[in-house]
């Protein structure tokens, strides 16, 4: 059973350009979530999403970014119109059923994240 | 509101050591709580969850945590650390019936010969 896959691992854009970052859940989980970790921080919380569904998103900036997950294939982070302030690492995690509902399946896998570089 | 401290940002300690990161929480509500570590470049890996039932949680790579309701902690514990558990570990704590993980800012432990 493969992880969380998640690609590019590194991206380089140019400012104005547009990003897509890539997740995989892992087999059978339905769940996803975005995680953003900013140089000497930690991970901040962008959004969750089910099959087709956007649930929570109220981590996610009012303008210029938004996520996805289709049916079928991956999960999609877009940031359009990139800026310097985008930089960061992006994580993507999954998980069978809803995080903090409890029992032993309340658990994320994450992925190893992309490095998204705005020049 | 929810949040979690994590008071050292570094933590330097030598070989066969034993090590303590500290984790403290705020929460009107309660909580599942975990520790996650980071190696340079890597995704987040589980070390430990505490989910209900014995206090002592025991993890991965020897690793064990202390969950203290009245201190509103979470602290981590190894009894002798190895250079190779030189990473970033991550507090977080998920909100019972929310779809969140609030994480701390991250403890570095560097583990020196």
């Amino acid at each position: 059973n493969a992880g969380v896959m998640q690609n590019p691992r590194h991206l380089v854009r140019r400012r104005g350009q547009e990003a897509r970052l890539r997740c995989s859940p892992m087999k059978g989980h339905s769940h996803v979530y975005w995680y953003r970790q900013l140089p000497e921080e930690g991970l901040k919380f962008m959004v969750y999403l089910q099959k087709e569904n956007i649930i929570d998103e109220s981590g996610m900036p009012k303008e210029r970014f938004s996520a996805e997950f289709p049916k079928e294939g991956p999960s999609i982070l877009r940031i359009q119109q990139v800026v310097r302030g985008d930089s960061a690492a992006y994580f993507c995690a999954s998980s069978p059923s809803r995080i903090g509902v409890g029992g032993e399946n309340t658990e994320a896998f994450f992925g190893q994240g992309t490095r998204l570089t705005v020049v | 509101a929810q949040s979690v401290t994590q008071l050292d940002s570094q933590v330097p300690v030598f070989e066969e050591a034993p090590v303590e990161l500290r984790c403290n929480y705020s929460s009107s509500v309660s909580v599942y709580l975990f520790w996650y570590v980071q190696y340079p470049n890597q995704g987040l890996q589980l070390l430990l969850k505490y989910l209900s039932g014995s206090t002592l949680v025991k993890g991965i790579n020897g690793f064990e945590a202390e969950f203290n309701k009245s201190q509103t902690s979470f602290h981590l514990r190894k009894p002798s650390v190895h250079i190779s558990d030189t990473a970033e570990y991550f507090c977080a704590v998920s909100p019972l019936n929310t779809d969140k993980l609030i994480f701390g800012t991250g403890t570095r432990l560097q583990v020196f010969p």
